[in-house]
């Protein structure tokens, strides 16, 4: 079993429209979670960073982590054509001296004018 | 906003060659990350320093890979003997907070290519 899972997609939904994204894993001990953004040959943006489990909410992004069920989700409302991108997934351990981080494989959204 | 440098953005280099890869991390972090993304792969990590060590490595970073913060500002990633299996995009991440928690801003990469 993959350590991240995350369906690559492609979603393709029209402007205006909810984007749901969603990744699963298998270890219990990921404790931060964050949702990047990364356009291609580019270098992932940070969008949402949770800590253990609960909602977060900024602006239209809203992040949410089921730790119970190794699961976490990204809601985009109000979908533009520039949210077209791949969204990556990823979390990492509580750690001392820095926190590797382990991805998803990404989905590529496109939002269709 | 503060952000994440990188250079060079492209790096064409044969096969047995010697790479260095720069990083300038924001300014206050204590952080500072190196991971890679081979084409159409995940992202994957490399290896993790703090305190002018490193503090984690993945099997990737073997003898070949070295990384050094030699001044206050920059952080490299040297590739000793460079394989066609290296080339990638590499980016460098940096995070600031102290208990190594917080969130990592990556650079905008440099891509690798070994012919």
């Amino acid at each position: 079993q993959k350590e991240v899972e995350q369906d690559p997609g492609p979603l393709s939904v029209p402007e205006g429209a909810i984007v749901s994204l969603n990744c699963t894993y298998s270890n219990s001990a990921f404790q931060y979670f964050m949702w990047y953004r990364q356009y291609s040959r580019k270098g992932p943006e940070l969008l949402m960073y949770t800590y253990s489990s609960g909602n977060k909410e900024d602006g239209r992004f809203t992040a949410q982590v089921d730790k119970s069920s190794k699961y976490i989700s990204l809601f985009i409302r109000d979908s533009q054509p520039s949210d077209s991108a791949t969204y990556l997934c990823a979390m990492s351990e509580v750690k001392a001296a820095g926190n590797k981080l382990t991805f998803g494989g990404g989905t590529r959204v496109l939002v269709k004018p | 906003e503060p952000e994440v440098t990188q250079t060079p953005s492209h790096q064409v280099t044969q096969m047995g060659q010697e790479v260095i890869l720069r990083c300038v991390p924001i300014s206050n972090h204590l952080y500072f990350y190196w991971y890679r993304q081979i084409l159409g792969q995940k992202v994957e990590f490399l290896v993790s320093f703090y305190n002018n060590e490193i503090s984690e490595k993945s099997e990737i970073f073997d003898d070949q890979f070295s990384v050094e913060r030699p001044d206050g500002s920059n952080f490299t990633l040297k590739i000793r003997s460079t394989k066609l299996e290296d080339s990638a995009m590499y980016f460098c991440a940096s995070g600031a907070s102290s208990g190594g928690a917080g969130e990592q801003y990556f650079g905008p990469g440099t891509r690798l290519t070994v012919t």
